[in-house]
């Protein structure tokens, strides 16, 4: 069975550093993309970026560029998604998703990640 | 960036009728659509991909039209479990986009 678990939920303060987690299972982690997207309260989904486990290709929305780090580490079959120095404004629910010819066809549970003083 | 734009934004329909939700990119994205369901508190679900073809373990009365710029999902005899937020994605044009979602609310 397909699993992806997301790692617990987060609170923060603005200006503290991050990574979060997922942890892939029952499929071959290393031959697929693994995708973050972002859903701030009350709202839509937003497609953060992308990662290519296998080689560690990654690409980022313009939106995210430069605010969030994605990596992966196929070895414990795991990727994650990073933040230096957050901001009130990150909080929100983050998904991975397994990426199957582009489609997202598995989705962890998500990650609630508060920023407040 | 390819702008998804669903509409309407909330649809009421009563169980048992037929509900269709509209999908619209800035530009052309060709069949490569996807649309996912969501209910409160829980992560969203793949319902069809490739504009028209359902995913694993999804029910007959969903389907999904269109190519280029024009996608509908049609439900065709709402079911109480139906009930949720509907959004369609494009992944043809890099950055990959979501619509703004569709509340399908029970009338």
């Amino acid at each position: 069975e397909v699993q992806l678990v997301q790692s617990g939920a987060e609170v923060k303060k603005p200006g503290e550093s991050l990574k979060i987690s997922c942890k892939g299972s029952g499929y071959s982690f290393t031959n697929y993309w693994i995708a973050w997207v972002r859903q701030m309260p009350g709202k839509g989904l937003e497609w953060m970026g992308m990662i290519y486990v296998g080689d560690s290709d990654t690409r980022y929305s313009p939106s995210f560029q430069g605010q969030v780090t994605i990596s992966a580490d196929k070895s414990i079959s795991t990727a994650y998604l990073q933040w230096s120095s957050l901001k009130a404004s990150d909080t929100a629910i983050y998904y991975c998703a397994r990426q199957n010819d582009f489609r997202l066809d598995y989705w962890g549970q998500g990650i609630h990640v508060t920023v407040s003083s | 960036e390819t702008v998804m734009t669903q509409s309407p934004a909330t649809l009421s329909v009563s169980p048992g009728e037929r509900a269709t939700i509209s999908c619209r990119a800035s530009q052309s994205v060709d069949g490569n659509l996807a649309w996912y369901q969501q209910k409160p508190g829980q992560a969203p679900r793949l319902l069809i991909y490739g504009a028209s073809t359902r995913a694993t373990g999804i029910p007959a009365r969903f389907s999904g039209s269109g190519s280029g710029t024009e996608f509908t999902l049609t439900i065709s005899s709402l079911q109480s479990e139906d009930f949720a937020v509907y959004y369609c994605q494009q992944y043809s044009n890099w950055p990959y986009s979501f619509g703004q979602g569709t509340k399908l609310e029970i009338k």
